[in-house]
């Protein structure tokens, strides 16, 4: 049972276009969602992440936003430039579990 | 600031050999985790801890073990190697719980098993 789920393999978007990645999720628990980006032969590293009372949270030129009535959460990345091009896993944790879910990934590849 | 440092980078086995993947964090995180990674099937919860003598196993832990006797080190043991244990391992470990912090990745660790 996928409890968080990453519809889309890939994705490629022009440089200087928008990256919109997407995660649905079907634990009404889950109250923390983190995003990770993860380049070849090398670990995931953090990315952003919300919290359950928000809808949305940016850091420079990434925003995540927050459906809850949805399940679904969205990355977007405004630009996009090259160096973006890599995996992006989104991940959950509910309260008192003490470990987060990851989804299966997107490939993102930004073309120059 | 070595942050999470795993053991060997690569590994190969044979069917029924035993090894233990090594993991290190220098960032007094009480919580560790080692994940698996499979293509196309994203990261997969193998054990957990959450301090020093406190392991859980998580979404995929058959065929594996775990000790963690200092708040430094979580080693994950393979008993008898299978070629299904082919993956990626990553360790990782968080200074707060789920629902507050991130979690910080170790390199990974790339196991085959013939």
């Amino acid at each position: 049972d996928q409890q968080v789920k990453q519809n889309s393999p890939s994705l490629s978007v022009q440089e200087g276009r928008i990256s919109i990645l997407n995660c649905d999720y079907t634990n009404s628990m889950f109250d923390y969602f983190l995003w990770y980006k993860k380049y070849p032969a090398e670990g995931p590293t953090f990315l952003i992440s919300i919290s359950s009372i928000k809808d949305k949270n940016e850091d420079g030129r990434f925003t995540v936003f927050l459906n809850k009535s949805a399940k679904h959460l969205s990355l977007h990345i405004v630009p996009s430039q090259p160096g973006d091009s890599a995996v992006y896993f989104c991940a959950a944790s509910a309260p008192g579990t003490y470990k987060y879910i990851f989804g299966t990934g997107t490939r993102l590849k930004v073309l120059a | 600031n070595a942050g999470v440092t795993q053991t060997p980078k690569f590994r190969i086995l044979k069917i029924g050999q035993s090894m233990t993947l090594q993991c290190t964090q220098d960032m007094n995180h009480n919580y560790m985790y080692w994940y698996r990674q499979d293509p196309g099937m994203g990261l997969k919860l193998i054990y957990y801890s959450v301090g020093a003598g406190i392991t859980d196993k998580g979404e995929v832990p058959n065929g594996y073990n775990v000790s963690r006797s200092t708040t430094e080190d979580f080693p994950l043991r393979l008993e008898l190697a299978a070629p299904s244990q082919t993956s990626v391992y990553f360790c990782a470990s968080s200074r707060q719980s789920p629902n507050t912090g991130e979690l910080f990745f170790g390199e990974g660790s790339r196991l085959t098993v013939l």
